[in-house]
């Protein structure tokens, strides 16, 4: 059973076009996670929900939003994608964020920007 | 920030026991994960390391040293689905974010 939901699997955008990429979970956990990763890099972590707090990386570029409008969903939006805005993202999630909890990921949505 | 070494790359024979080593420096240390990824899919949880020591689960085990900043993953008795990228993550306490940093990966190739 599915538990960490990316759709689509792969999108297509025009440059500069926005796009909007979802994730939902049936865990009902706290803590919600949009990683990009590009070829044969580690994930790079944009920002995270814990329960409805966002906390952005101080390196995320201003490009990137998310919303969390409930519990089980997550979204990513790309305001205006560049080529160097393609990889694939990996939405992921943890019961909570310290002591053992590990993070469960979906199976990521594959984006190309042309 | 965290700083994670791993092998770019390796290679094995099924049936044989290979080390995925992954070195780390980190102001406080609070855990490290490993995770398997298989080309085009998501990470997948492997193991969980705090304390010290040796941590068997199956044919995979994983050992951390804290005061070596050191762990590796040990896979025993390799199948050829175990080519995968096998990604260290290390977690610090420093700005109360407990989020795991995670490493380039180790991209292991089984073969018979």
């Amino acid at each position: 059973d599915a538990m960490v939901i990316q759709n689509p699997r792969y999108q297509v955008t025009q440059f500069g076009k926005p796009v909007t990429l979802s994730c939902s979970q049936t865990l009902n956990h706290n803590v919600m996670y949009w990683y990009q990763q590009k070829s044969s890099q580690a994930p790079k972590l944009l920002f995270h929900y814990y329960d409805k707090d966002f906390n952005n990386e101080a390196d995320t570029p201003d490009n990137f939003q998310s919303r969390r409008p409930n519990t089980s969903f997550c979204f990513l939006d790309i305001r205006s994608p560049g080529l160097g805005d393609a990889a694939m993202y990996l939405c992921a999630t943890s019961r909570d964020r310290g002591q053992s909890n590990e993070q469960y990921f979906g199976p990521g949505t594959r984006l190309t920007v042309t | 920030g965290q700083n994670i070494d791993q092998p770019t790359e390796m290679t094995a024979t099924e049936g044989a026991i290979v080390q995925i080593n992954c070195t780390y420096q980190t102001s406080g240390f609070n855990g490290l994960f490993w995770y398997q990824q298989h080309a085009g899919e998501a990470p997948t949880f492997l193991s969980y390391n705090v304390l010290d020591g040796l941590e068997e689960k199956g044919r995979f085990s994983s050992f951390l040293s804290r005061s070596k900043g050191y762990s590796y993953l040990l896979l025993k008795e390799l199948q050829m689905k175990d080519s995968a990228s096998y990604l260290c993550a290390v977690r610090d306490r420093g700005g109360g974010s407990y989020i795991p940093t995670f490493g380039r990966g180790t991209s292991l190739i089984v073969h018979p």
